[in-house]
């Protein structure tokens, strides 16, 4: 039930194109969602987030979209471009208690220029 | 404003070994978390500490321990190393209850 699932567990894109990452979970307790960016030989890097209040969340070419009942989260980037290759990570947390993150497995993503 | 620093950046062990690994947390931030990511693995979490106390800890066993400074800097220790032990080693940092971490560049731990 502490599982965050993610998918696609890599995905190529042209240079332009929108990139999608899906996830969904289990636990009802969760109330944060964030995501991450990772670099080769760098720490994550957090992207965007969003708090089970709204459906959409946009930040510049990132967007989240929340479906609560459903239990998924997504994170679409728009007019993607070589330098978003890079590996993403959904995360989720409870408010309550320690700010444990659960991470999903990652998404390599590959922009083709 | 610095951010999260974390040292050594890479170090080898041999099994049975222990290991500390050191984190300063970014300016303004008194919560400290450690993650431990094995190679093409997302994160998974080890503790947090807070006013200098482990405040939530992951499935990790006891030869993993750490220590919150007054300052909210933080070590990781790990004893009795093993093989399955080499991973990045990340430490994280907040204000307490934003739910905003932010992370080092790790300290990438190789056990032979």
């Amino acid at each position: 039930q502490q599982q965050v699932k993610q998918s696609p567990q890599s995905l190529i894109v042209q240079k332009g194109g929108i990139s999608i990452i899906n996830c969904a979970y289990e636990n009802t307790a969760f109330d944060y969602f964030p995501w991450y960016q990772q670099f080769p030989g760098k720490g994550p890097a957090l992207l965007i987030a969003i708090r089970p209040d709204v459906s959409e969340k946009k930040e510049g070419r990132f967007t989240i979209s929340f479906n609560k009942s459903a239990k998924q989260f997504s994170l679409h980037i728009m007019d993607s471009q070589p330098g978003d290759s890079a590996t993403y990570f959904c995360a989720a947390s409870m408010h309550q208690g320690a700010q444990k993150l659960v991470f999903g497995q990652g998404t390599r993503l590959t922009i083709n220029p | 404003e610095t951010g999260v620093t974390q040292s050594p950046t890479h170090l080898i062990k041999t099994r049975g070994q222990q290991v500390t690994l050191r984190c300063s947390s970014q300016s303004g931030h008194n919560t400290v978390s450690w993650y431990q990511q094995a190679l093409g693995q997302g994160p998974q979490f080890i503790f947090q500490y807070y006013r200098e106390e482990e405040n939530g800890r992951g499935n990790f066993p006891p030869r993993f321990s750490g220590l919150q400074f007054p300052n909210y800097s933080s070590e990781l220790n790990v004893n009795a190393l093993e093989l399955d032990d080499s991973a990045l080693y990340l430490c994280a940092s907040s204000a307490a209850g934003t739910g905003e971490l932010f992370f080092g560049e790790g300290s990438r731990l190789t056990v032979l």
